[in-house]
């Protein structure tokens, strides 16, 4: 079975700085996508960046991007130029290319890791 | 554009009662998922479907059923509550590209 780990349950961070979220996964698949979601106090599930495994170029969203070693089954989430609006939950999440469990589609999440920012 | 309703947003409930939390989509995507979030625990999945007209198990479906009559709603029925169904309920839905997307939750209270 598929495990997302994120072994920070808090972060914190000063504005403008840089942070480093941490991400490991478990699978025994070649073919996968990789996401961190974005969850602030409103309760909004938000998609910050997306990863297709067969793809080694580090996907990069604006201040956002990822270092994806696939071997090492690591995603971690570099957040540049941290700013207020940043502080939120933040979830690693896994999904297969095909069908899991007989589900299509469906997201394995991490338990979140809490990012401060502090002003 | 609305992507997904759910409803209500909130609502508190008397143990042994019963509930449907609605999710609603006008995006057409067959893959829905209903997901609940606890402090600490990250989101679970309960019942997921793959297209009209059928459903399955997830990773915590005791207490739960669904049922997918059409594309565009996936119900979540708490058949009779217990305080340990006090959650926040996600209902998302993916498309072809991957991407998933999510309701604004419904946070339930069993007292």
């Amino acid at each position: 079975a598929q495990t997302v780990t994120q072994s920070q349950p808090e972060m914190s961070v000063q504005e403008a700085e840089t942070v480093t979220l941490s991400c490991t996964y478990d699978t025994s698949e070649s073919d996968y996508y990789l996401f961190w979601y974005k969850q602030p106090p409103s309760r909004q599930m938000i998609l910050v960046i997306r990863q297709e495994a067969y793809k080694q170029q580090n996907a990069t969203e604006n201040r956002f991007s990822v270092n994806f070693q696939k071997a090492a089954k690591s995603f971690s989430l570099k957040i540049s130029d941290s700013q207020l609006g940043d502080a939120a939950m933040y979830f690693c999440a896994y999904r297969s290319a095909g069908f899991y469990g007989g589900s299509q589609g469906n997201l394995i999440f991490g338990k979140g890791t809490k990012l401060s920012v502090k002003p | 554009i609305a992507g997904i309703t759910q409803a209500p947003t909130s609502q508190i409930l008397a143990a042994g009662r019963r509930m449907t939390l609605r999710c609603t989509q006008d995006m057409r995507h067959n893959a829905m998922y209903w997901y609940r979030q606890d402090l600490g625990l990250g989101l679970r999945l309960i019942h997921y479907s793959n297209t009209a007209g059928t459903t399955g198990k997830g990773e915590v479906p005791d207490g739960y059923s669904v049922s997918r009559a059409n594309t565009d709603d996936f119900p979540l029925t708490l058949a009779s509550a217990v305080p340990s169904q006090t959650s926040v309920y996600f209902c998302a839905s993916s498309d072809r590209q991957s991407r998933a997307f999510f309701g604004q939750g419904t946070r339930l209270t069993v007292v």
